[in-house]
């Protein structure tokens, strides 16, 4: 089976504009999960999906969203960029809410 | 919030058993324990999970305490390609069913 697949791998935006990133989950999975890491705060949970609807939000703020489609894959978009928003996004699949996890390669984002 | 302590970085000679530990004492009787490892820029990779009895894989070994307040985590033969940071994550109702990555205990593999 093929992996978690996340695109564009890597992204340069600069403040003020917004970013779509893209996760298509392992076949059969349902629940996608995106996650934000800095080297400051280390891994962070954004949200979860599960059946198109969000079951789960990190603490982040509104400039922050994401979606999930009926094929499972999922986006999720960042509006208004700042500095800090510089980062590896990672998003993960797994077959149910709270179960094994299993991650993409991630996006780079940087913010100029 | 993480319900694991780690070391924060730990050491091991190559060809021999890396033996990663993690406290969870107050992880509750339906919470799964999970090992994830991050080779460095590079997405999680999942190594093994377990709830009460020892569990082992191709990848490595996970031995539970009885009273279940601590894990091990074992690489039986430590190799270069083992170096990166290994995450000992709690998941159950009582987190949230979320995955929540503390800081990890970053190994190094000598060679």
């Amino acid at each position: 089976k093929a992996g978690v697949t996340q695109t564009p791998r890597y992204l340069i935006k600069t403040r003020g504009q917004q970013v779509t990133l893209s996760c298509s989950p392992i076949s059969g999975h349902r629940s996608v999960s995106w996650y934000q890491q800095t080297p400051g705060q280390g891994l962070q949970f954004l949200f979860e999906y599960f059946s198109e609807t969000q079951r789960n939000k990190g603490n982040f703020p509104g400039r922050f969203s994401g979606r999930q489609f009926s094929n499972s894959r999922s986006e999720m978009n960042v509006s208004t960029l700042e500095l800090g928003d510089s980062a590896l996004y990672l998003c993960a699949s797994s077959l149910q809410v709270a179960e094994t996890q299993y991650f993409g390669p991630g996006t780079r984002l940087l913010v100029l | 919030d993480a319900k694991t302590t780690q070391p924060t970085s730990m050491d091991c000679a190559e060809g021999r058993a890396a033996n990663l530990p993690c406290n969870h004492s107050t992880i509750s009787g339906n919470e799964y324990v999970y090992w994830y490892r991050q080779i460095h820029s590079q997405g999680p990779q999942y190594i093994i999970h377990g709830l009460k009895n020892n569990e082992t894989n191709e990848m490595a070994s996970l031995i539970i305490t009885e009273d279940r307040k601590s894990s091990t985590l074992i690489l039986p033969h430590a190799t270069l390609r083992d170096t990166a940071v290994y995450y000992c994550i709690a998941l159950g109702a009582n987190t949230g069913n979320q995955f929540y990555f503390g800081t990890g205990t970053s190994l190094t593999v000598i060679p």
